[in-house]
């Protein structure tokens, strides 16, 4: 059990700019989950998967975010034309199952600054 | 609206002393429970988690958690905390047909020697 994987750990990029973000889970885990958490908060839910599913998606992933999961294992985050209001820390967690019996199992996830 | 507070934003304690973080929600039914730890520019820890049965939880590093459903509350306690506690901690919960973690908005412990 290797933990749960975020690429980078750090991103700096220019308003306007296009981001991507990989997430690789635990291995063997179906289910993938997004969040943000923006500074002295909590972590705010983007979407989850389940397998390649996008099953849900929040309020907040506006048209400028999407996410992937085509083979059902890693995932990506891309961020287009960047505004100052997407810097935060982006996190991704994964689980073996349903949250009534499977905890969530978190990265150390990719802080994203906006010049 | 369904929510979770945690109503210290900051608690400080000796090393030695002992400690309880505060999390109570709103929601209709019980819902499953968990308290996570963030050290600074880290992700979070499960500490420990509620999903039926006794209580009384018990988690990682010593900690304990019990569930009171009469308050509506999930409160993280430790007998006697150490320097290295010092971090952020989160409530969350996930309401019985949910998927996705509600966090509360933390609370941070700093450790006095």
């Amino acid at each position: 059990d290797t933990g749960v994987s975020q690429d980078p750990r750090h991103k700096i990029t220019k308003r306007g700019q296009n981001v991507t973000f990989r997430c690789d889970p635990i291995s063997e885990h179906n289910r993938l989950y997004w969040y943000r958490q923006t500074l002295g908060q909590g972590p705010e839910f983007l979407t989850y998967f389940q397998n390649e599913a996008q099953l849900e998606k929040s309020r907040l992933l506006s048209d400028r975010f999407s996410a992937e999961r085509p083979k059902g294992s890693f995932s990506t985050l891309e961020i287009q034309r960047t505004e100052q209001g997407d810097s935060a820390m982006y996190l991704c967690a994964s689980s073996l199952g349903h949250p009534s019996n499977q905890p969530q199992h978190f990265g150390d996830g990719t802080r994203l600054s906006i010049l | 609206a369904q929510s979770v507070t945690q109503p210290d934003i900051h608690i400080t304690v000796s090393e030695g002393a002992s400690l309880e973080l505060r999390c109570n929600y709103s929601y209709g039914a019980t819902p499953y429970l968990f308290w996570y730890v963030q050290s600074p520019g880290q992700g979070l820890q499960l500490l420990l988690k509620y999903f039926s049965g006794d209580t009384l939880v018990q988690g990682i590093k010593g900690f304990e958690a019990e569930f009171k459903r009469s308050q509506s509350s999930f409160n993280l306690r430790k007998p006697s905390v150490h320097w290295s506690d010092a971090a952020e901690y989160f409530c969350a919960v996930v309401p019985g047909a949910g998927n996705m973690l509600t966090f509360g908005g933390g609370t941070r412990l700093m450790v006095k020697p």
